[in-house]
């Protein structure tokens, strides 16, 4: 099992660039979880998904759009692209709310 | 508003030793506290989840605490090694919504 697989690992856009990161787990969760990590801002959530055909707003959605296309995969979509939005994104995701989460390795975003 | 407070420094240790991490809340009433492990360039990794009903969970050299009334975990590595060199994370549950609330995370770095 993969686990969570996280793509691109890495990703330099200009402002005002659109993009769409991709999330997929391989171990038939319900829950999904979109976080950025900041420097001396630990992590923060952007989105969730309960379950397939849900998802609500974290922490920090704004500039930010999600997809879950099926129990498997769930998308973080940036529209336009702004300096702000330079972070490390993790996805993660869980079998109910309550349980632990897996988390990805990782997409290094800058924004320039 | 609601905080999570982990110590900022860094925790050196020496090898052999217990370190011991605290997380402090408030404004928050989880019903359930979990505990993360993240590597330099890499996703957080699960240790432990306490339920707001018990006081202390161990696995294998690790041990957490959860005071609800002093709103605080404490969570001690036994018998430290370098691996265990690492940022550790806390985290709680939102009651009542999807949501984990982290904290900053915690260094510790163990000296042979």
């Amino acid at each position: 099992n993969a686990g969570v697989t996280q793509t691109p690992k890495f990703q330099v856009l200009k402002t005002g660039q659109s993009m769409t990161l991709q999330c997929a787990q391989d171990m038939n969760h319900n829950s999904m979880y979109w976080y950025r990590q900041d420097p001396g801002m630990g992590l923060r959530l952007i989105y969730y998904s309960a379950s397939e055909g849900t998802t609500d707003k974290g922490e920090v959605p704004n500039g930010y759009n999600v997809s879950r296309l099926n129990k498997r995969e769930f998308s973080l979509r940036l529209e336009s692209a702004a300096p702000s939005q330079t972070s490390v994104y993790f996805c993660a995701s869980s079998e109910a709310r309550r349980n632990e989460q897996f988390f990805g390795p990782g997409t290094r975003l800058t924004v320039l | 508003s609601q905080k999570i407070e982990q110590n900022s420094e860094a925790l050196n240790i020496q090898e052999g030793k217990t370190a011991t991490l605290t997380c402090n809340y408030t404004n928050y009433s989880p019903a359930y506290l979990q505990w993360y492990r993240q590597d330099p360039g890499r996703g957080p990794v699960f240790l432990l989840l306490i339920r707001e009903n018990e006081k202390e969970k161990r696995k294998e050299r690790l041990k957490v605490t959860f005071d609800t009334t002093l709103k605080q975990s404490l969570f001690h590595i036994t018998a430290s090694q370098p691996a265990d060199s690492a940022t550790y994370l806390c985290a709680l549950d939102m009651r009542g919504n999807n949501r984990l609330a982290f904290g900053k995370g915690n260094q510790v770095v163990v000296i042979p």
